[in-house]
């Protein structure tokens, strides 16, 4: 069976701290992808990544980055110097042959 | 422009009055689902299909009913809604081959 877990529920921290987010995952599958997902107040799904199964990379995007690391079955997500419009909900996912499952989420809240 | 698009994007509607929500997707992709958001249970996924004519049942399948005649169109049937079916709904499309994955802006549904 597949399963997203994500431990932390809520964050809350001060703007300009870094922050990460905690993503572990199970799966039998040998070929799978992982996501990140930010779901701001509006409520819709912005894609942030996309991981394949044999890309063990980390991959940094301005701010953001990812730690993939198949070892320990984790997906971590590190938001550098965070800012106020990076308060969301954030969900981690993974998709198998068929199923896509997601974490419960965690909500993330930025400070001025 | 890659799109998925869900109607109705808000409803309330009554116990027992048959609704259908409307998914469509331009990227002809073969797999399409559908998922509810609930808060603390993070999304969930109803059904999903891999193909025309192809569909399985997710992980809370019950009260939905799902079609895929077309590649194109996947809607969600609740035939008879129950306040418990109230939530936040997303379809997604994706390939199946490459993981891209693209969500719908998601439908409120509020059954009294």
């Amino acid at each position: 069976a597949q399963k997203v877990t994500q431990a932390q529920t809520e964050i809350s921290v001060v703007e300009k701290e870094d922050v990460t987010l905690d993503c572990v995952y199970e799966t039998r599958d040998t070929t799978y992808y992982l996501f990140w997902y930010k779901q701001p107040p509006s409520g819709e799904l912005v894609f942030l990544i996309r991981r394949n199964s044999f890309d063990e990379q980390n991959e940094i995007s301005g701010r953001y980055s990812w730690n993939f690391q198949k070892s320990t079955s984790s997906f971590n997500f590190t938001i550098t110097a965070s800012q106020v419009v990076d308060s969301a909900v954030y969900f981690c996912a993974l998709k198998g042959a068929q199923k896509l499952v997601f974490g419960q989420g965690t909500r993330l809240t930025i400070n001025p | 422009e890659a799109q998925v698009t869900q109607n109705p994007r808000y409803l309330i509607t009554v116990t027992g009055k048959k609704l259908t929500v409307t998914c469509s997707q331009n990227m002809n992709h073969e797999y399409m689902s559908w998922y509810r958001q609930d808060p603390g249970l993070g999304l969930r996924q109803i059904y999903y299909s891999m193909n025309v004519e192809v569909t399985d049942k997710g992980d809370v399948p019950e009260g939905y009913k799902v079609s895929r005649k077309e590649k194109r169109n996947f809607p969600l049937i609740l035939e008879s809604p129950s306040p418990n079916q109230t939530s936040l709904y997303f379809c997604a499309a994706g390939s199946r081959d490459t993981g891209e994955l693209f969500f719908g802006e998601g439908s409120r549904l509020t059954v009294l």
